[in-house]
């Protein structure tokens, strides 16, 4: 059965650091998605992303981070100069093509450690 | 914007049945979601409502009334490995909204 993988599972780094998380969709998936959970906490969105470009964002997605699908099957978010508060689990999620929603489906994640 | 609200944490004993409730209130609906979270582990699928009614897939099932912003996750024959955090989700237009998930503790 087809799943998202992500790499690393962990990543300690030093705050002002940048880092690249990777993850690797499901492959006939058009729509993919970056989201975070902070430990004890909810998972909260961060980005969407279709046909090349972000659809949507939410407000923790600032200026120090982005997202890029660099060839076809690589979907990369890019923290700038991390921060303490960074430190979470993050999760990608892709979803197939679906007029009503459609579910989407996460990878294991990768837990970010800044010091 | 989104309001979903689970109970935190709920208890049950195996071969029991549970039902878990969320309540939501929400800018746009695009479908309620379920999903089940080990600690330290992604989220995976259990159940996707966009019509009222139950829909059922084997010990889990799920309902849904848009008008009353209201669905529940129901668990039959309750296992030891049902153990875990249950997050509803609600659907916009591209995003998923979690709510803060209801843990269940299943004890022998």
């Amino acid at each position: 059965e087809p799943e998202v993988t992500q790499t690393p599972s962990h990543q300690v780094t030093q705050m002002g650091q940048e880092v690249i998380l990777r993850c690797v969709p499901i492959s006939n998936h058009l729509y993919f998605y970056w989201y975070r959970q902070i430990l004890g906490q909810k998972v909260e969105f961060l980005v969407s992303f279709y046909n090349n470009e972000i659809s949507e964002k939410s407000e923790i997605f600032d200026d120090q981070f982005s997202v890029e699908r660099p060839d076809g099957s690589n979907f990369t978010l890019k923290i700038r100069s991390t921060k303490l508060e960074d430190s979470a689990m993050y999760f990608c999620a892709s979803r197939g093509y679906s007029r009503n929603g459609g579910t989407q489906y996460f990878g294991p994640g990768t837990r970010l450690l800044v010091l | 914007g989104q309001n979903i609200d689970q109970p935190t944490e709920m208890t049950a004993t195996e071969g029991a049945i549970v039902q878990i409730n969320c309540t939501y209130q929400t800018s746009g609906f695009n479908g309620l979601f379920w999903y089940q979270q080990h600690a330290g582990e992604a989220p995976t699928f259990l159940s996707y409502n966009v019509l009222d009614g139950l829909e059922e897939k084997g010990r889990f099932s799920s309902f849904l009334s848009r008008s009353k912003g209201y669905s529940y996750l129901l668990l039959k024959e309750l296992q030891m490995k049902d153990s875990a955090s249950y997050l509803c989700a609600v659907a916009g237009y591209s995003t998923l909204t979690f709510g803060k998930g209801t843990m269940l503790l299943v004890s022998p």
